[in-house]
């Protein structure tokens, strides 16, 4: 069985650019969560989807983070515009309820 | 995530001998202990993980030990390998919190041949 698949894997941007990363879950599962791993560091949960609804966005920095789950399956994290301090590892993972979660390899984030 | 505060940062252990990886917790409300492993450019895995009305879970070569009172719980690797060279983080969450789950800080192990 297919695990979650993460796109890009490495993307290099300016700042002050756009960017977007997408997310396919395990097939069935339906709480998809959005981590934000800084180097060396634990992971810090930026958001998390029950099915299509957004129902822990605290984290998320809203002035210029968007996330979006149509159809309660694949989701995108944007970011826009991005900065300097917006380097990091952006981990992708999805949990049949409150269960295991399983996550991606995640997208390696570079502002330049 | 100063609810978690995780020790050591970095491990260097021969192999054939003993890991040991500490995390401690603030949140009373936490009711469930794992402890992830990541391996550079993968994401966390699930290694072991242990509910609190137990005080040890075993599972081959790992091993969690759990102490309510004292708010902490560890990670013992035995017989360690080169092939567990890996970032572990301690991850706690409570059943009231949505699977939100507190990661510490991480500690690299590195086992040398």
């Amino acid at each position: 069985e297919a695990g979650v698949v993460q796109s890009p894997r490495y993307k290099i941007i300016e700042k002050k650019q756009p960017v977007a990363f997408w997310c396919n879950p395990i097939s069935g599962h339906n709480t998809l969560y959005w981590y934000l791993q800084n180097l060396g560091q634990g992971p810090e949960l930026l958001i998390r989807y029950e099915n299509e609804e957004a129902v822990d966005d605290s984290q998320l920095p809203k002035d210029r983070f968007s996330a979006e789950r149509l159809k309660g399956v694949d989701s995108t994290l944007k970011i826009q515009p991005a900065e300097l301090g917006d380097s990091a590892v952006y981990l992708c993972a999805s949990s049949l309820d409150h269960g295991e979660q399983y996550f991606g390899p995640g997208t390696r984030l570079t502002v330049t | 995530q100063q609810q978690v505060k995780q020790s050591p940062q970095s491990l260097i252990v021969q192999k054939g001998g003993i890991s040991i990886i500490n995390c401690a917790y603030e949140n009373t409300a936490f009711d469930y202990f794992p402890w992830y492993q990541q391996f550079p450019g993968k994401g966390p895995a699930l290694l072991i993980a242990i509910r609190p009305d137990v005080s040890e879970k075993k599972e081959g070569r790992f091993t969690i030990s759990f102490n309510k009172s004292a708010k902490q719980f560890s990670l013992h690797i035995m017989d360690s390998q080169p092939g567990d060279s890996a970032t572990y983080f301690c991850a706690p969450k409570g059943s009231n919190q949505g699977g939100k789950l507190i990661f510490g800080q991480g500690t690299e192990l590195s086992v040398k041949p």
